[in-house]
């Protein structure tokens, strides 16, 4: 069964913290996203990467940044946390280019600033 | 223009009903169509892919109509455990995926 796997459910940090998320993938995608979600705002693109050492900022990067050393993982990092970035963070991942080819999800982590 | 519009919702629908949900994109070139269905508190998951043709899963039917750029979710005999937010998602190429913001569904006993 494949699997992307955030490495935290919940997380409470205090303003100003630098903040690392991490996903992990098991099935060999090339394609990797972070996203966050808000009541009303659906879903936004933070950052993705279409292979290792690459990235490409999405729609909200102000304030983040990633890193994609290797291909199975992506990490989401935060460099000074603040109370707007309070948000469901999911990360996801595809296979590369094939038209059809979906969007696997984590199962998300609820990032409390405070 | 947002690139996917879904029904704002709520739907409060009685058990047993039909409830259809639409969503149009505003880029012809979009290549692939999904809705996903994504519980409180938890994260997406795929319901089902929308192929030109239709296609149905069991009590679930989904359309596509790219001349006029909508996609469609049907629900028959609706279940309480159908309760969710569904949403629409276009695939443009690749790696490019856009969201409708959701449709939440609840259905009464």
């Amino acid at each position: 069964d494949v699997k992307v796997t955030q490495s935290s459910r919940y997380l409470v940090k205090r303003t100003g913290e630098k903040v690392f998320l991490e996903c992990v993938q098991d099935m060999d995608h090339e394609n990797m996203f972070w996203y966050r979600q808000d009541p009303g705002l659906g879903l936004r693109l933070i950052y993705f990467s279409y292979d290792v050492k690459m990235k490409e900022k999405g729609d909200i990067p102000e304030g983040y940044s990633v890193s994609r050393e290797k291909k199975e993982r992506f990490s989401l990092i935060l460099e000074s946390a603040s109370t707007n970035q309070t948000s469901m963070y999911l990360c996801a991942s595809s296979p590369r280019g094939r038209a059809g080819e979906k969007l696997f999800f984590g199962s998300g982590t609820q990032l409390s600033v405070l | 223009r947002k690139e996917v519009e879904q029904d704002p919702g709520p739907f409060n629908v009685p058990e047993g009903a039909t409830v259809a949900f639409n969503c149009t994109y505003s880029n012809s070139a979009s290549q692939s169509f999904f809705w996903y269905r994504q519980d409180c508190r938890k994260e997406p998951k795929l319901l089902m892919s929308v192929y030109s043709s239709g296609n149905e899963d069991g009590r679930f039917t989904a359309q596509l109509n790219r001349a006029s750029q909508y996609i469609s979710l049907l629900i028959r005999d609706s279940k309480l455990s159908d309760s969710a937010t569904y949403l629409c998602v276009v695939n443009m190429a690749g790696n490019q995926f856009y969201f409708g913001t959701g449709t939440s569904l609840t259905v009464i006993p």
